[in-house]
């Protein structure tokens, strides 16, 4: 069953640092999206991707944070400057069509702790 | 705007008895709403979905849940729980036509053996 994978599973950075989190979605999705939930908090939307642009994004995607599909199978989020806050777990998602007919899919999640 | 409260952050049930997680949601719209599951260290996984047809909507794993429009609540049952339903659940909604999915908090559901 297709399935949509992240990596790393679990990455560690100073803050500061920029971390570049990878999904793969699956091969025919066309929409992508990045989600992530801080400890104890909710499951939140970041941003959502179409035909190699952003179609909506939510106030949490600032500056920052940028999205990339580079080679047509990876589909990237990268933090430029990390700080303490982005400490999360960041799911990546994707769906064949858009709107509330189509289920979206999610991967396990990438765990990103920035000390 | 659309949101979801799940009124329990933790449930614990013996195997074999009924399972019953609470989700009430706010929307200005027709809310097409969700139930994920999430198991430790896997993807959140679709359960169920309404999107405006049966107000009972089933799901996988047995699992069923209930649109009532006057009451604004979707609940998740399920008649009889099993060892591996064990996992976090999301109540989830969004509006026709939109993109991002509206989580709720999340509830965990031990099962007892």
């Amino acid at each position: 069953e297709p399935e949509v994978t992240q990596t790393p599973s679990h990455q560690v950075t100073q803050m500061g640092q920029e971390v570049i989190l990878r999904c793969v979605p699956i091969s025919n999705h066309l929409y992508f999206y990045w989600y992530r939930q801080i400890l104890g908090q909710k499951v939140e939307f970041l941003v959502s991707f179409y035909n190699n642009e952003i179609s909506e994004k939510s106030e949490i995607f600032d500056d920052q944070f940028s999205v990339e599909r580079p080679d047509g199978s990876n589909f990237t989020l990268k933090i430029r400057s990390t700080k303490l806050e982005d400490s999360a777990m960041y799911f990546c998602a994707s769906s064949a069509d858009r709107g509330s007919y189509n289920e979206q899919f999610f991967g396990p999640g990438t765990r990103l702790t920035v000390l | 705007a659309q949101s979801v409260t799940q009124l329990d952050s933790h449930v614990s049930v013996s195997e074999g008895t009924p399972v019953l997680l609470r989700c009430n949601y706010s929307s200005s719209y027709s809310p097409s709403l969700f139930w994920y599951v999430q198991h430790p260290n896997k993807g959140l996984q679709l359960l169920l979905k309404y999107t405006s047809a049966a107000t009972l909507v089933k799901g996988i794993n047995g699992f069923e849940a209930e649109f009532k429009k006057s009451e604004t609540s979707f609940h998740l049952t399920k008649p009889s729980a099993h060892m591996s339903d064990a996992a976090e659940y999301f109540c989830v909604v969004i509006r026709a036509g939109n993109t991002p999915l509206v989580f709720g908090k999340g509830t965990r559901l031990s099962v007892i053996a």
